[in-house]
């Protein structure tokens, strides 16, 4: 069973670029959930979202920063026009539907995204 | 507001000795709580957990960690750490069962062989 997939792995941008971060959650998780992790800091909830509906949002910036998870496909978080500080590594997690017997979240190897 | 603190950034240990990582947390109400691993290179992969049921949880590659609800404790123990437990250890909660998790911000452990 295929673990938590995220594309690309590293990822660099000028300043200004959009950044288009992709993660494919595990097979039968219908729940998914990003991270950023910051030099020197742990991992901080961005948003969590479910097939077509986000969740909670309250860890998403008010600008520039979006997240889908359409009916097909896979998870995007959308950075427009970065900046500097947008650099960090960006984790993706899935977790089963509810009903399911645990509620772990499966966490994919990150993208890493330095803005230059 | 909810956070999780863990004690000790940096802790160096000679293979053999014991492991204790101190992680606190500060939440209201029922909690699940978590540790997980990120070996250099690796993504996060989960050590143990707890969710309810006797507060001493065993995990993989011989950890463990006890929950104690009256001094909103999760710490961690190993009691002979190897070479290959060299890694970054976060720990985590959770206040409803499908939401987000709080990090801490992370405990480096390395190994001397």
């Amino acid at each position: 069973n295929a673990g938590v997939m995220q594309n690309p792995r590293h990822l660099v941008r000028r300043r200004g670029q959009e950044a288009r971060l992709r993660c494919s959650p595990m097979k039968g998780h219908s729940h998914v959930y990003w991270y950023r992790q910051l030099p020197e800091e742990g991992l901080k909830f961005m948003v969590y979202l479910q097939k077509e509906n986000i969740i909670d949002e309250s860890g998403m910036p008010k600008e520039r920063f979006s997240a889908e998870f359409p009916k097909e496909g896979p998870s995007i978080l959308r950075i427009q026009q970065v900046v500097r500080g947008d650099s960090a590594a960006y984790f993706c997690a899935s977790s089963p539907p509810a009903g399911a017997s645990s509620y772990e979240q499966y966490f994919g190897p990150g993208t890493r995204l330095t803005v230059t | 507001a909810q956070s999780v603190s863990q004690h000790n950034h940096h802790v160096i240990l000679s293979e053999a000795a014991s492991l204790e990582l101190g992680c606190n947390y500060s939440y209201g109400g029922t909690v699940n709580l978590f540790w997980y691993v990120q070996y250099p290179g690796q993504h996060l992969q989960l050590l143990l957990k707890y969710f309810s049921g006797d507060p001493l949880v065993k995990g993989i590659k011989g950890f463990e960690a006890e929950f104690i609800k009256s001094k909103f404790s999760f710490n961690l123990r190993k009691p002979s750490v190897q070479w290959s437990d060299t890694a970054e250890y976060f720990c985590a909660v959770r206040g409803s069962t499908l939401g987000r998790l709080y990090f801490g911000r992370g405990t480096q452990l390395t190994v001397w062989p």
